[in-house]
């Protein structure tokens, strides 16, 4: 059972390159989340979706898009990456009737951008 | 002022130790409870739970919150080489919150053999 599974784990960008990060669930769960740790911040939300074909914005949602178009699918997308996106991105999913704030976590992504 | 206020250390300890690692918050809405762990370059993994107020016990592992004073605390016993990891404590406001969670800035412990 894999569980979250995130691709890319590691990659460097150049400022105002594109990329995506791909999310995928195998537990059949409703809900799936994007955060980003940075040292001292702790984690933050960035975008979630509570269903497929839905998202809406978390605390730090600017500079990226997300879309959910299988239940078992998350993507965040950085359309024009910055410096400051540089970070450790986290998926996570949960479900429906399942303890709230019990989250599964993938094992992130590490991106830079220079 | 952030909304939840965790002492990142590091915390270096000797095996057998007993730790003790807190937070406080400031948001009266928050109910649910959370300690997540993280190792090394892996992702946070739930470790305790709690609901309001109260102590909820797991094997060496005792989780306290005190919503009067708005604090809540993780405590390990006999501490282990093994618990070395990252503990992030998080919080909701509740199910219509979904997984939407506010954490600490982590406090990075440190058992020694």
């Amino acid at each position: 059972n894999a569980g979250v599974t995130q691709t890319p784990k590691f990659r460097v960008l150049k400022t105002g390159q594109s990329m995506t990060l791909l999310c995928a669930q195998d537990m059949n769960h409703e809900y799936m989340y994007w955060y980003r740790q940075d040292p001292g911040m702790g984690l933050r939300l960035i975008h979630y979706s509570v269903g497929e074909g839905t998202t809406a914005k978390g605390e730090v949602p600017d500079g990226y898009n997300v879309s959910r178009l299988k239940k078992q699918n998350f993507l965040l997308g950085l359309e024009s990456a910055a410096p400051s996106q540089t970070s450790v991105y986290f998926c996570a999913s949960s479900y429906r009737g399942g303890r709230a704030g019990e989250l599964f976590f993938g094992e992130g992504s590490r991106l830079t951008v220079l | 002022q952030k909304e939840v206020e965790q002492d990142p250390g590091p915390l270096s300890v000797p095996e057998g130790a007993i730790v003790s690692l807190n937070c406080t918050y400031s948001n009266s809405a928050f109910q649910y409870f959370m300690w997540y762990r993280q190792y090394s370059r892996k992702g946070p993994e739930l470790l305790m739970y709690t609901y309001s107020s109260g102590n909820k016990e797991d094997g060496r592992f005792t989780a306290q919150v005190d919503k009067s004073s708005k604090y809540i605390s993780l405590f390990i016993r006999d501490s282990q080489p093994s618990d070395s990891a990252t503990y992030l404590c998080a919080m909701s406001a509740g199910i219509r919150s979904y997984g939407k969670l506010t954490f600490g800035q982590g406090t990075i412990l440190t058992v020694h053999p």
